[in-house]
C-alpha cells in the first residue's frame, strides 16, 4: 500500500463549482501535511499547509483528520485558472521524509 | 525568495554514461530531496539528505547514488544510465517544520 494515496481524477467541473479532494495516508506517525499545486510542465508549488484545526485561504480550505488518516482540500467558486494537478504531501520520521501522493488532476471548464 | 536551482533543464545522455544532476539551494536548508516524476506514477523519492554527508534511501534508490559534501548542494548520480531512467527529475529543499521548495526540474532522456 502506498504511503499517501489520492484519486488521480481527472475531476472535470464547471466554473463556479465547489470541488473536494481527499488524500489518505498509511503512516500514523506522519507529522505534517501540505497541499501543492503543479501546472503542466512546471515544478510543484506550495498551495497551503494543513493543520488539525483546519485552515482557510480565500477559496481554499484544508482539513486534517488524524483519526481517519486523511486530509482534504476544498475549492469553492472554481476558476479556470485552478486547472492543475493537486498533490498532497506527508512528512514522516526524524529525517523528515517527504512523501507525495500521485496527484489529482482538476480541469475547470466554462 | 528561496531559490533552488538545478543545473540543467534538458539533458540527453547515452546508455551506460555516468550522469550528474546538480541541485543548489540558497536558504541554508537542512533537508534536500531528489524525486523523479513519471506519468501516472507521481513523484517518487529517490534519495534524501537531512544534513551534510548524511543520506537516506527513498522508495526507488536502485541505479542512483547521491552526494552532499556541502549544505547547499545535493547531487544525484546515475552510475550507468539506462533508458528506463528517462524521466523528469526534481530537486527540493526545506528547513525543519516548513514546506519544501522545488527546482525547475531536469528532463533527462537516455538514448
Amino acid at each position: 500500500r502506498k504511503e499517501v494515496e489520492q484519486d488521480p481524477g481527472p475531476f472535470n467541473v464547471p466554473e463556479g463549482a465547489t470541488v473536494a479532494f481527499n488524500c489518505t495516508y498509511s503512516n500514523s506517525a506522519s507529522q505534517s501535511f501540505f497541499w501543492y499545486r503543479q501546472d503542466c510542465r512546471k515544478e510543484p508549488k506550495l498551495l497551503m499547509s494543513v493543520y488539525s484545526s483546519g485552515n482557510e485561504d480565500g477559496r481554499f480550505t484544508a482539513q486534517l483528520n488524524r483519526a481517519s488518516q486523511y486530509i482534504s482540500l476544498l475549492i469553492r467558486d472554481s476558476k479556470l485558472s485552478d486547472s492543475a494537478t493537486y498533490l498532497c504531501v506527508g512528512i514522516t520520521g526524524t529525517a523528515s521524509k517527504l512523501t507525495f501522493g500521485t496527484g489529482t488532476r482538476l480541469q475547470v471548464t466554462l | 525568495d528561496v531559490k533552488v536551482t538545478q543545473s540543467s533543464r534538458y539533458l540527453v545522455k547515452r546508455t551506460g554514461e555516468k550522469v550528474f544532476l546538480e541541485c543548489v539551494q540558497d536558504m541554508d536548508h537542512e533537508n534536500m530531496f531528489w524525486y523523479r516524476q513519471d506519468p501516472g506514477l507521481g513523484l517518487r523519492l529517490i534519495y534524501f539528505s537531512y544534513d551534510v554527508k548524511m543520506k537516506e534511501k527513498g522508495d526507488i534508490p536502485e541505479g542512483y547514488s547521491v552526494s552532499r559534501e556541502k549544505k547547499e548542494r545535493f547531487s544525484l548520480i546515475l552510475e550507468s544510465a539506462s533508458t528506463n531512467q528517462t524521466s523528469m527529475y526534481l530537486c527540493a529543499s526545506r528547513s525543519l517544520d516548513a514546506e519544501a521548495f522545488f527546482g525547475q526540474g531536469t528532463r533527462l532522456t537516455v538514448v
